[in-house]
């Protein structure tokens, strides 16, 4: 399968815990995107990369939240001292830039249990 | 400004019905509108697409319709299947710089047989 992976697919956890997922995209795919969703809701944007560079964070990443993409191929998102506000699936993203409205491939996600 | 306004929450339709979902947006930025499905325990998966310069796409059973001037786009399931039942997700990008997607609250798609 050469689709987007996630690891963890779930993780359970006390309040006050670190947590970090690992997202695998597409080989080629030079952009990565970080989501957040809650039941019920739409996926929430958080981060993006091109290639290595964190080009934009969104206001829901508080300074407990930090991504990384070395050299450009995978990608981790940490979350420091865990709160039961972050128990959501984490979704990444991944697609080949084209300009505009290039195809994001979205993993399995990784669940967050905050207990 | 950033909102995508998706409607209804849950849609029941019998077998071989046209199920749509409707979005509204309001910001003018976006010029790049997917939809996606999603099902229980697994990642959305792009449906479709379309570009403001459209107003019709269709791919298969699947249609958009975009009403540019009204800041509306919709999905119509053509001979609606039970293994069309899902959540749809519509969704909107800026197009210059990141594509990050704004993604509207989801539909509950249930199609009876």
């Amino acid at each position: 399968d050469t689709g987007v992976s996630q690891d963890p697919r779930h993780k359970i956890t006390k309040r006050g815990q670190n947590v970090t997922f690992r997202c695998d995209p597409i080989s080629e795919h030079n952009r990565l995107y970080w989501y957040r969703q809650t039941l019920g809701q739409g996926p929430e944007f958080l981060t993006y990369f091109q290639n290595e560079a964190q080009l934009e964070k969104s206001r829901l990443l508080s300074d407990r939240f930090s991504a990384e993409r070395p050299k450009g191929s995978f990608s981790t998102l940490e979350i420091q001292r865990t709160e039961q506000g972050d128990s959501a699936m984490y979704l990444c993203a991944s697609s080949l830039s084209v300009g505009v409205g290039d195809t994001q491939y979205f993993g399995p996600g990784t669940r967050l249990t905050v207990l | 400004q950033q909102q995508v306004k998706q409607s209804p929450q849950s849609l029941i339709v019998q077998k071989g019905g046209i199920p749509i979902i409707n979005c509204a947006y309001e910001n003018t930025a976006f010029d790049y509108f997917p939809w996606y499905q999603q099902f229980p325990g697994k990642g959305p998966a792009l449906l479709i697409a379309i570009r403001p310069d459209v107003s019709e796409k269709k791919e298969g059973r699947f249609t958009i319709s975009f009403n540019k001037s009204a800041k509306q786009f919709s999905l119509h399931i053509m001979d609606s299947q039970p293994g069309d039942s899902a959540t749809y997700f519509c969704a909107a990008s800026p197009g210059e710089g990141a594509q990050k997607l704004v993604f509207g609250q989801g539909t509950r798609l249930t199609i009876n047989p």
